[in-house]
């Protein structure tokens, strides 16, 4: 049973606008959440996390949401640049735990 | 320069014929894990060892075997492949595993490997 979710395959966003990736979780023990971003050929590389004690986290033009009621959280970049092109995974794990659990990823297609 | 290199890139086999794939990271990582990439499905874990000796099963653990004799190198055996382990499969290590904050999983470059 998946656990982690991105219900979005795809999205296609105009550069300098705003990209919006979400991600849903069911277990309500995750405690870190991770964003990945993929290039074809390469390995997921670490974009960004947050701690479930906070509800936003702010790295340059990439901002992680946390929502906890509603088990969702959602990667914000702003303004999209044609190189952000690539797959986006959400993972979370839990500090009771010692597995890292990733959802199915969204190919964000930045259109210059 | 840190990083988690696995080998080989390809490898093509035959069903039956055991192969080793080979993982090894530079920065003193407690954690390792394995997983596979397949289309619509996303990255599943194989396996993990949170340390030397230490290893335990993720989600998708059948058919797979993994040792962790030295920190460094944590390899993938496939003692007797079948097609439907054709896929993609990444190493990745961390300083101290899963729910630790500030401790993201760094992945190599993968492993593609088609079973026939």
């Amino acid at each position: 049973d998946q656990q982690v979710k991105q219900n979005s395959p795809s999205l296609s966003v105009q550069e300098g606008r705003i990209s919006i990736l979400n991600c849903d979780y069911t277990n309500s023990m995750f405690d870190y959440f991770l964003w990945y971003k993929k290039y074809p050929a390469e390995g997921p590389t670490f974009l960004i996390s947050i701690s479930s004690i906070k509800d936003k986290n702010e790295d340059g033009r990439f901002t992680v949401f946390l929502n906890k009621s509603a088990k969702h959280l959602s990667l914000h970049i702003v303004p999209s640049q044609p190189g952000d092109s690539a797959v986006y995974f959400c993972a979370a794990s839990s500090n009771t735990g010692n597995q890292f659990y990733f959802g199915t990823g969204t190919s964000l297609t930045v259109i210059p | 320069e840190a990083q988690v290199t696995q080998n080989p890139r390809y490898l093509i086999t035959v069903t039956g014929k055991k192969l080793t794939v080979t993982c090894s990271q530079n920065m003193n990582h407690e954690y390792m894990s394995w997983y596979r990439q397949d289309p619509g499905l996303g990255l599943r874990q194989i396996y993990y060892s949170m340390n030397v000796e230490v290893t335990d099963k993720g989600d998708v653990p059948e058919g797979y075997k993994v040792s962790r004799k030295e920190k460094r190198n944590f390899p993938l055996i496939l003692e007797s492949p079948s097609p439907n382990q054709t896929s993609l499969y990444f190493c990745a290590s961390s300083l101290a595993g899963g729910g630790r904050w500030n401790s993201p999983l760094h992945f190599g470059n993968g492993t593609r490997l088609t079973v026939t």
